[in-house]
């Protein structure tokens, strides 16, 4: 089966820098996304780790370890326009070749 | 067109009615998925289409929930003889490819009431 798992709701003020960890489960495995989605939105793509290590893009870094099939999403000088909730998602390319599966979300708050 | 369009934005039904959800993916690209978020919940994958077929089914709830994509474009899912437990938006995303892309587009979804 697949599983991933996220906290399901983390707190901090703006400036701040938070961190979102994403541990998953699955039968294969070829990288691991993060989207954004604000309250009744769409999901949009932030992120995405095929290999080991950090990918940065401005504010927003994220973090892969396949041996420990874990990774998070590191935001730094958090602004209010930062509380959405944020999902990882896998790519399992075993199952019929093409499942994304998303973890459950963590929402995101941001105080002044 | 520029982005995933999506329709309706907003269905009210009855229970028991069928309804119709379609989503127009970027033009080129050639995967499709539907998936189901019920409020505050995440995304629940339903299906996949590569081209016209859809190799991966394993999502659908039941067998009231079918879906079609014609011309390797346009989509849509039926639900037949909904039930309140059907209440969700329903989210549809493209990607470029089945093999190098890895950035889904988000549709802003069809948000379905079955009173």
């Amino acid at each position: 089966g697949q599983s991933l798992e996220q906290p399901s709701e983390v707190t901090a003020v703006e400036g701040a820098i938070v961190q979102i960890n994403c541990t998953y489960q699955t039968s294969g495995f070829y990288g691991l996304s993060w989207y954004q989605q604000h309250d009744g939105g769409a999901p949009t793509f932030l992120s995405y780790n095929g290999l080991d290590g950090l990918e940065e893009t401005g504010r927003f870094s994220s973090f892969l370890s396949r041996s420990d099939s874990y990774g998070y999403l590191l935001l730094q000088e958090l602004q209010m326009k930062d509380s959405a909730s944020y999902f990882c998602a896998v790519r399992d390319l075993e199952n019929y070749g093409q499942n994304f599966v998303f973890g459950p979300g963590t929402r995101l708050s941001v105080l002044p | 067109g520029a982005g995933v369009s999506q329709s309706p934005s907003n269905k009210v039904t009855e229970k028991g009615k069928d309804v119709e959800l379609r989503c127009d993916p970027i033009s080129g690209h050639t995967a499709l998925y539907w998936y189901r978020q019920r409020l505050g919940q995440g995304l629940e994958f339903l299906i996949y289409f590569q081209g016209n077929s859809a190799p991966d089914k394993s999502g659908l709830p039941s067998d009231r929930f079918s879906a079609e994509r014609t011309g390797g474009s346009v989509s849509t899912l039926t639900i037949q003889r909904t039930q309140q437990e059907d209440s969700a938006v329903y989210l549809c995303a493209s990607s470029l490819s089945d093999s190098g892309a890895n950035v889904l587009t988000f549709g802003a979804g069809s948000r379905l009431t079955v009173l």
